[in-house]
Parts: C-alpha cells; structure tokens; sequence
C-alpha cells in the first residue's frame, strides 16, 4: 500500500498567517493527491482534488501544489473559520486509497 | 443540494452483525460511484470500501475484505454496507461519501454524510 506522511502533526497559527502543510507519498503518485478538511464533529470537507484543482466552493486562500511523493497544502491568509484537521488522501492506487495522519491547525 | 444521510449504527457485540444504509438525495445517484470511509474515535480516516455507478465492481480495504460487503440500491436512492464478524477495532463513525467524477471510480470522495457510531463492544 502507498503510505502517505503529513508534516507537521499539528501547528499552532495566528488569523492573517500564510500556513502550509507538507504530505508525502510513500511511492509517486503522480498528481493523483486530495486534501480534506475536518472541523471538530463536523463531516470531512474536499478542498482540493489532483493536487491543485479547488472544489466548488472553496476559498481562494487555500491552494495545493506538488507532483510525485511531495505536495503541499498552503492557506494564504489564515481564517478563524480554517482552525481545523487537514488530510491528504492519495487517489492513484485505485482500487484502494490511503489518507495521512492528519495535520491539526490550532490558533496560538 | 447534495445530501447523504447514514443509518443503522449502533452498540453491538464482537462477533455479531450490522447493516448500515445511505440515503441520498440532490444528485443523480445512477451514475456516481459511492464510498464508505471509518474514523475511529480520535483517530485519522480510513477508507473501508467503494461500489460503481451501475453496482458492477466493489473493491474494498484489507482491513474488512471478505466481512463486509457494499451494495446500492438505484431505486431507492440508497448506498448500504453489510458487517459480519464485528470486531472491536472496527468501532469508528462510518461516513458514506458520493465519487466526484460521474461514472468513475477515481478515488476521490466529495460530499459526505454525516456520519453513523458502530460500537463493538462486549
């Protein structure tokens, strides 16, 4: 199975704060690379999908980048609404795809 | 608008049985693929198994293969997932999730439900 790292596990940040988020796959993936978004109690929300792509709806500040093992996930101006858990998911190896652990954006 | 809603969780004992439902609504469910993704209590996501549009391919996680099984129902709108054999690690939030692209199983779940608590425990 194709692992994917996230770097850091958890950051504290201030609102207005550029933040980025590291996932690393185990083996390229090509651009196949998804990002979630999960507030406390709340349904894990698309953000991004093959790496760079927004979903419908999704704020301007967030963008995503990388191609092979390396991605990033960058939130351009920190919100008090953005204070949540981020996944990446790879979707290349279908028909079985894996998440990261999680990376808990917290505010300092 | 896009609605998923899950039922049929609950306490159960190890070794027993569950079938959990999806309802949908606000897409035309015949032609998207469906997924179920677990959370353990917190812990990350795990995704457990996908079915395609027409019902004709399920693939599912090692984690489960061979204990569950996903169907659909494109008469009724609705997404289930069969669970035999329950154990205590298969105790999560079970979440039903729509495929983005239409007709294909690509792996990338966009709307999802909000989610129904399995509980295995003696």
């Amino acid at each position: 199975d194709i692992q994917m790292t996230q770097s850091p596990s958890s950051l504290s940040a201030s609102v207005g704060d550029r933040v980025t988020i590291t996932c690393r796959a185990s083996q390229s993936i090509s651009t196949s690379l998804n990002w979630y978004q999960q507030k406390p109690g709340q349904v894990p929300k698309l953000l991004i999908y093959g790496a760079s792509a927004l979903h419908i709806g999704v704020p301007s500040r967030f963008s995503g980048s990388g191609s092979g093992t390396d991605f990033t996930l960058t939130i351009s101006s920190l919100q008090p609404e953005d204070f949540a858990t981020y996944y990446c998911q790879q979707s290349y190896s279908a028909p079985t795809w894996t998440f990261g652990q999680g990376t808990k954006v917290e505010i300092k | 608008q896009v609605q998923l809603v899950e039922s049929g969780g609950g306490v159960v004992q190890p070794g027993s049985s569950l079938r959990l439902s999806c309802a949908t609504s606000g897409f035309n469910f015949r032609i998207y693929g469906l997924h179920w993704v677990r959370q353990a209590p917190g812990k990350g996501l795990e995704w457990v198994a996908v079915i395609s549009y027409d019902g004709s391919n399920k693939y599912y996680a090692d984690s489960v293969k061979g204990r569950c099984t996903i169907s659909r129902d494109n008469s009724k709108n609705t997404l289930y997932l069969e669970m035999n054999s329950l154990r205590s690690e298969d105790t999560a939030v079970y979440f039903c999730a729509k495929e983005n692209i239409a007709v294909m199983v690509a792996g990338t779940p966009d709307y999802w439900g909000q989610g129904a608590l399995v509980t295995v425990s003696s």
